[in-house]
């Protein structure tokens, strides 16, 4: 069975440019999360997608932040325009329920 | 504000000794409480969870964790560490009435010293 897949493991990129994170989740799996952690902070709820729709986006920073879940597949992070403090480790997650969370390898970010 | 907070962010033992990670939490009503772990250069994964029943439950790799509701505890617990298990810990609370959420601690990065 695939994991669940983050691409790219790795961005830099300079203040004021657009990064485009993407998460294939486990097929099957209606439940789709992102979390963000800062170095040597709590792993940061985003938001959730139970299929295509936006369950919870309370913990999305600011408007600079768009997420999509089309067809209830893969998703999309987007931030435009990047700034500084948006540095960190974008992780995903994916569950058929709330038994347990199945995480990807997680997408460094680095906004310079 | 409802949190997870875990008490130890960097743990330095040596090969045998017992360990103790501490986590509370602040949410209200029926939980979903569960350890993660991130070994170095892996993905996180699940370590052990308590939904309900007996409050000592038992995870992978001799791993055990104790719930006591009256503390809002869930600490996670072995009782001889070896140097395999340097990873770092994450303490998760699965709220019910927060909408099938997943909240995590800062994390305890555990070291052990062969």
């Amino acid at each position: 069975e695939a994991g669940v897949t983050q691409f790219p493991s790795h961005s830099v990129i300079e203040k004021g440019q657009t990064v485009t994170l993407r998460c294939d989740p486990i097929s099957g799996h209606d439940n789709l999360y992102w979390y963000r952690r800062v170095m040597g902070k709590e792993i940061k709820f985003l938001l959730h997608f139970v299929k295509e729709s936006k369950q919870d986006e309370s913990g999305m920073p600011n408007n600079r932040f768009l997420a999509e879940r089309t067809g209830g597949t893969y998703s999309t992070l987007k931030v435009q325009p990047a700034e500084l403090e948006d540095s960190g480790v974008y992780f995903c997650a994916s569950s058929p329920g709330n038994e347990k969370l199945f995480f990807g390898s997680g997408t460094q970010l680095s906004v310079l | 504000a409802q949190s997870v907070s875990q008490h130890n962010h960097h743990v330095i033992l040596s090969e045998a000794a017992s360990l103790e990670l501490g986590c509370n939490y602040s949410y209200g009503g029926t939980v979903n409480l569960f350890w993660y772990v991130q070994y170095p250069g892996q993905h996180l994964q699940l370590l052990l969870k308590y939904f309900s029943g007996d409050p000592l439950v038992k995870g992978i790799k001799g791993f055990e964790a104790e719930f006591i509701k009256s503390k809002f505890s869930f600490n996670l617990r072995k009782p001889s560490v070896q140097w395999s298990d340097t990873a770092e810990y994450f303490c998760a609370v699965n709220a019910w009435n927060t909408g099938n959420q997943f909240y995590f601690g800062t994390g305890t990065s555990l070291t052990v010293i062969p």
